[in-house]
């Protein structure tokens, strides 16, 4: 069975530093990876996907994630942290058939951007 | 215009009841989800459809039931609330069933059972 494992429950990064939210995976076959962010009382937002060629992907908010095989690591980044950007970052993946395509979540990330 | 909108954002209802929560999309997707996020803030996959035909269901409790009159709407029907039943549900779409497409969510349903 596929998963997801974000071994941060908690960031705390100051406002204009870089940021990471790190994001690991397990799946059969090549993987179909995604970040979300949700805001308090607020649904899940699409920032970003991986789903085959560059291995740094851009998105939204000026957030990137970087895909890395070797490590199976999706980590999202960002090179200057906004208070704006305090909220809880989920990492998932897809595999390619069958009940892999399920979107399977990570346990979550809060970001707390300290101004 | 909201692309995912569901109804009621908000839900406090007793023990026993039976209660529906709706969903509807206008990205023109054939593709719709449940999702439950708990306590702890986990989430997890409840029902997909896709052009009205259920293609997932998992382990959840037969008192919850879809229904897709349309492959714009996915409703949830919840029989005899039960207090572990309160968290957040989450409405979903996406076009078609490859795994690269991007599923959009909903705002949330918070229920609430006391």
């Amino acid at each position: 069975a596929q998963s997801v494992a974000q071994p941060e429950d908690q960031v705390n990064v100051a406002e204009g530093n870089p940021l990471t939210v790190k994001c690991t995976y397990s799946v059969s076959g090549n993987p179909y990876l995604f970040w979300y962010v949700q805001y308090p009382n607020r649904g899940l937002q699409f920032l970003l996907k991986y789903i085959t060629g560059d291995n740094l992907v851009k998105g939204s908010y000026g957030f990137e994630a970087e895909f890395n095989k070797s490590q199976t690591s999706f980590h999202l980044k960002k090179p200057s942290a906004l208070v704006s950007d305090s909220a809880l970052y989920f990492c998932a993946v897809r595999g390619l058939s069958g009940s892999a395509r399920q979107l399977t979540f990570g346990s979550g990330t809060q970001l707390t951007v300290l101004p | 215009d909201t692309a995912v909108s569901q109804t009621p954002k908000y839900l406090v209802t007793q023990m026993g009841n039976d209660k529906s929560i709706k969903c509807e999309q206008n990205l023109g997707h054939d593709t719709m989800y449940w999702y439950k996020q708990d306590s702890k803030k986990f989430l997890k996959i409840m029902f997909s459809y896709n052009n009205k035909e259920l293609i997932i269901n998992e382990t959840v409790p037969n008192r919850f039931s879809p229904k897709s009159p349309d492959k714009a709407h996915l409703n949830l029907h919840i029989n005899s609330l039960e207090l572990g039943d309160s968290a957040v549900y989450f409405c979903a779409s996406q076009e078609g069933l490859i795994s690269g497409n991007t599923i959009y969510f909903g705002e949330g349903s918070w229920l609430t059972v006391v």
